[in-house]
């Protein structure tokens, strides 16, 4: 079964100041590891996937297959950083995603 | 393009109704998902429709169901409403069934009374 675990719910930090998100997984198939967003009043949207392996808005993300993880990185957070991070989980040839429960991320002026 | 399109936006419901809602996918789009959202949690895998045909189905009970139409657009309907079934219901689209990244519509808030 497809898992993922995102273990803190509420992520307070100052403009300027490093954020990590941390994601967990746990499947034995081939996963595929993304990070949706949700923007206050917007709808859920992709940042990033990681077989793109490319920086969006300045977050990067590294699966780490022997830890399981995919943790979501930025080295300055910014205001409109401010949002709901979800990890999320699917498998090579098809649309079946397992989300985590998500991060609240508050970014302090 | 106006993206994934989901109606109604609100729905109030009542305990043993049944619930028909809604989805249009992005044009060209010929797969879509459903996911039920509960307060708190993460989206949760309900369905998969891709070419009118069921292609996943996650841990629901056989109250939901869901069907495509020729023109790619869906229905999710779900019998007998209990409680818990009070939820954002979510509605994704991509153009193959496979993992392409989806795109999401602004969901339909359901309440159970």
């Amino acid at each position: 079964a497809q898992r993922v675990t995102q273990p803190e719910k509420l992520l307070s930090v100052f403009k300027g100041a490093p954020v990590e998100l941390k994601c967990n997984y746990s499947y034995s198939g081939s996963p595929e590891l993304f990070w949706y967003v949700q923007y206050s009043r917007q709808r859920l949207q992709l940042l990033l996937r990681h077989i793109s392996r490319e920086s969006i808005k300045g977050f990067t993300a590294d699966l780490n297959k022997g830890e399981t993880s995919f943790h979501l990185k930025k080295p300055f957070a910014q205001e409109e950083d401010s949002a709901m991070y979800y990890c999320a989980l699917g498998d090579y040839g098809n649309n079946r995603l397992a989300f985590g429960k998500g991060n609240q991320v508050v970014v302090i002026p | 393009d106006a993206g994934v399109t989901q109606s109604p936006t609100h729905l109030i419901k009542t305990r043993g109704q049944h619930v028909t809602l809604r989805c249009s996918p992005i044009s060209g789009h010929k797969s879509v998902s459903w996911y039920q959202q509960v307060l708190g949690q993460g989206p949760q895998f309900i369905f998969q429709y891709y070419e009118k045909e069921e292609r996943g189905r996650g841990n629901f009970p056989d109250r939901f169901s869901a069907r495509q139409f020729p023109n790619y657009s869906s229905e999710l309907n779900v019998n007998a409403l209990l409680l818990g079934d009070s939820a954002l219901y979510l509605c994704a689209s991509s153009p193959q069934p496979d993992n392409q990244p989806q795109h999401f519509g602004d969901g339909t808030r359901l309440s159970i009374l």
